[in-house]
C-alpha cells in the first residue's frame, strides 16, 4: 500500500523552529513532486509548499516565504519543511502530500504545529 | 494568484437527494494547449486527511461511488452528489493545479436534513 507518514510537529513558542518530515512506504518520492498543505483550526486547507522530483524548483505560499524550507533526501526517501520564525497563525495541522502529476493524490494523517506562548 | 471561492458555505440534504457545490476561480484554469481543467475536488472527514474524489474537473478516482460527478469548465465548476448518502457527511473541497500558487477553495460543509 502507498502511503506517506509525517513526523515532527509539536508545541513551540513563536519564534521557534521545527522540521517537519515526511516518510514514504510503497513509492519513491523522488519520482514525484511533493507538496505540504496544512490546515489551521476551524479553516480550510493551504497549500504551503512543493518541491520538484529533482529538487530544482521549490514554490511557497507568500506567507512562508523566508521563514520555511522544503527539501528532500532523495537517498532516504525522505522530504522536509524545515519551519523558522513560526507565528502563532502558522498553527496547523500539516499534511505531507504527493502530486500524480499535477495532481494531489496520496496524503499522509499530517503532523500537528502548535506555536503559543 | 488564482481565488476559488465555494458556495455556499454548508448545506443541508435529505438522504437520497441531490446536493450541489459550486466553485469559482478568479481566472480560468483550462489550459488551451490540451483542453484540460486543471480542477479537483476532495472530500474531508473529521479525523481523516483529504480524499482525492474528481481531477480535470469531471474525472472521477478508481473507487469513487458514481454518484458524485464533477462539471464545469474554464472559471465555474460544480460538485454534484445525485443521492446523498449518509456517509457523504464531510467537507468538500475545489482546488485549482493550474498554476502556482496552489489554491484551495474555502470548503462547503455537506450535512443531513
Amino acid at each position: 500500500e502507498v502511503q506517506v507518514v509525517e513526523s515532527g510537529g509539536g508545541l513551540v513558542q513563536p519564534g521557534g523552529s521545527l522540521r517537519l518530515s515526511c516518510a514514504a512506504s510503497g513509492l519513491s518520492l523522488s519520482t514525484y513532486w511533493m507538496n505540504w498543505v496544512r490546515q489551521a483550526p476551524g479553516k480550510g486547507l493551504e497549500w504551503v509548499a512543493n518541491i520538484k522530483q529533482d529538487g530544482s524548483e521549490k514554490y511557497y505560499v507568500d506567507s512562508v516565504k523566508g521563514r520555511f524550507t522544503i527539501s528532500r533526501d532523495s537517498a532516504n526517501n525522505l522530504v522536509y519543511l524545515q519551519t523558522n520564525s513560526l507565528r502563532v497563525e502558522d498553527t496547523a495541522l500539516y499534511y505531507c502530500v504527493r502530486s500524480r502529476g499535477w495532481i494531489m493524490d496520496v496524503w499522509g494523517h499530517g503532523t500537528t504545529v502548535t506555536v503559543s506562548s | 494568484d488564482i481565488v476559488m471561492t465555494q458556495s455556499p458555505d454548508s448545506l443541508a440534504v435529505s438522504l437520497g437527494e441531490r446536493a450541489t457545490i459550486n466553485c469559482k476561480s478568479s481566472q480560468s484554469v483550462l489550459k488551451s494547449s490540451n483542453k484540460n481543467n486543471f480542477l479537483a475536488w476532495f472530500q474531508h472527514k473529521p479525523g481523516q486527511p483529504p480524499k482525492l474524489l474528481i481531477s480535470w474537473a469531471s474525472t472521477r478516482e478508481s473507487g469513487v461511488p458514481d454518484r458524485f460527478s464533477g462539471s464545469g469548465s474554464g472559471t465555474d465548476f460544480t460538485l454534484t452528489i445525485s443521492s446523498l448518502q449518509a456517509e457523504d457527511v464531510a467537507v468538500y473541497s475545489c482546488q485549482q493545479y493550474y498554476s502556482n500558487p496552489l489554491t484551495f477553495g474555502g470548503g462547503t460543509k455537506v450535512e443531513i436534513k
